[in-house]
């Protein structure tokens, strides 16, 4: 049972560029979550999506930065004109919707492995 | 003030020893309670989850909220080397307020 899934794991890019994120959730969830550690901090909530709908992005930075959440395929967070501060480990979780809980809380949050995107 | 503080440690603790980490937080709608292990450039891996005050075991672990002191801790028995990690305490409101709000993190260390 694979468990969530973020591609690619390093990312170069250089300032002005656009990076793109991959998050494919655990099966059978539904609900996607955006978090960013920058350097030597905490991580930091961004986005939080369903299927089609952004439920909550209090976190996203105002600016060059978009996600969504396919009817089909991997969720993409996408950063435009990339800056030397975007620079950190980006991470994705998901969690079951309520119906689909099942044994584990809909409210339980099962991270992947990151995307660390360094900007030169 | 941030909504949630945790000692960054080091916390440094000779093998067999029971360890308590701990968080404080001031937002009173927080009801979802997480303990996650992050191992360097690693995800943060879900150890203990708990809901509203109360206690809850997990073979080594034991996570306690007390929601009326607004304070939470993780106690792990006889610890190993093993589990030196970065621990990270986070907590959301729950239903339609999912988002998680993290402490900062305490890095744990187990001398052999």
């Amino acid at each position: 049972n694979a468990g969530v899934m973020q591609n690619p794991r390093h990312l170069v890019r250089r300032r002005g560029q656009e990076a793109r994120l991959r998050c494919s959730p655990m099966k059978g969830h539904s609900h996607v979550y955006w978090y960013r550690q920058l350097p030597e901090e905490g991580l930091k909530f961004m986005v939080y999506l369903q299927k089609e709908n952004i439920i909550d992005e209090s976190g996203m930075p105002k600016e060059r930065f978009s996600a969504e959440f396919p009817k089909e395929g991997p969720s993409i967070l996408r950063i435009q004109q990339v800056v030397r501060g975007d620079s950190a480990a980006y991470f994705c979780a998901s969690s079951p919707s309520s119906a689909a809980s099942g044994r584990s809380s809909y409210n339980e949050q099962f991270f992947g492995p990151g995307t660390r995107l360094t900007v030169l | 003030q941030k909504e949630v503080e945790q000692d960054p440690g080091p916390l440094s603790v000779p093998e067999g020893a029971i360890v308590s980490l701990n968080c404080t937080y001031s937002n009173s709608a927080f009801q979802y309670f997480m303990w996650y292990r992050q191992y360097s450039r690693k995800g943060p891996e879900l150890l203990m989850y708990t809901y509203s005050s109360g206690n809850k075991e997990d073979g080594r672990f034991t996570a306690q909220v007390d929601k009326s002191s607004k304070y939470i801790s993780l106690f792990i028995r006889d610890s190993q080397p093993s589990d030196s990690a970065t621990y990270l305490c986070a907590m959301s409101a729950g239903t339609g307020r999912r988002a998680l709000t993290f402490g900062s993190g305490t890095r744990l260390q187990v001398q052999p």
